[in-house]
């Protein structure tokens, strides 16, 4: 089993739409979770910051974990063009490197 | 807003050609960091870098390549003979704390 698995879609949405992403992961010592913005080309751009379980809200954002069920996601709400990248799910245990999952290709259709 | 700068943005080299990469980190930041993404394929960690030495570093971190921090502001990473398979977008990072980690636009190296 993958340490963390991330479906890379491509995903399409309309513009306006809410959008989930998620990802999965197997270590159970994972405590900080991480979501990224990766365009084409460039480096990945730091979204959203998570300390074990629960929810976090920034502006049109949330980040959830479910540490019972090792999940996390991440919602966009009202989806705009710009919105449109890869989005990459991070996670380490505090004292080890970030696992990164593949990352989901989002595109938003206006 | 301060950023993690990289240079060069893009490297063409031959195979077997010593390549250095150079990034600034944010000036406050302690922890940093160099990772690689094959195209197409994942963020993968390479070597992290404290206190001015290697804190930790992956399988993929092997003796071709070291790090160094020559001065208060620059951080590099040494490729000592290039492979074909070292082609890659490397990302320098940096951080206060150990998890939020901030990353640089890449250096694209190429090898031919």
């Amino acid at each position: 089993q993958k340490e963390v698995e991330q479906d890379p879609g491509p995903l399409s949405v309309p513009e306006g739409a809410i959008v989930s992403l998620n990802c999965t992961y197997s270590n159970s010592a994972f405590q900080y979770f991480m979501w990224y913005r990766q365009y084409s080309r460039k480096g990945p751009e730091l979204l959203m910051y998570t300390y074990s379980s629960g929810n976090k809200e920034d502006g049109r954002f949330t980040a959830q974990v479910d540490k019972s069920s090792k999940y996390i996601s991440l919602f966009i709400r009202d989806s705009q063009p710009s919105d449109s990248a890869t989005y990459l799910c991070a996670m380490s245990s505090g004292n080890t490197p970030l696992v990164f999952g593949k990352g989901t290709r989002l595109s938003v259709i206006a | 807003e301060p950023e993690v700068t990289q240079t060069p943005s893009h490297q063409v080299t031959q195979m077997g050609q010593e390549v250095i990469l150079r990034c600034v980190p944010i000036s406050n930041h302690l922890y940093f960091y160099w990772y690689r993404q094959i195209l197409g394929q994942k963020v993968e960690f390479l070597v992290s870098f404290y206190n001015n030495e290697i804190s930790e570093k992956s399988e993929i971190f092997d003796d071709q390549f070291s790090v160094e921090r020559p001065d208060g502001s620059n951080f590099t990473l040494k490729i000592r003979s290039t492979k074909l398979e070292d082609s890659a977008m490397y990302f320098c990072a940096s951080s206060v704390k150990e998890n939020t980690i901030y990353f640089g636009e890449g250096s694209w190296l190429t090898v031919v």
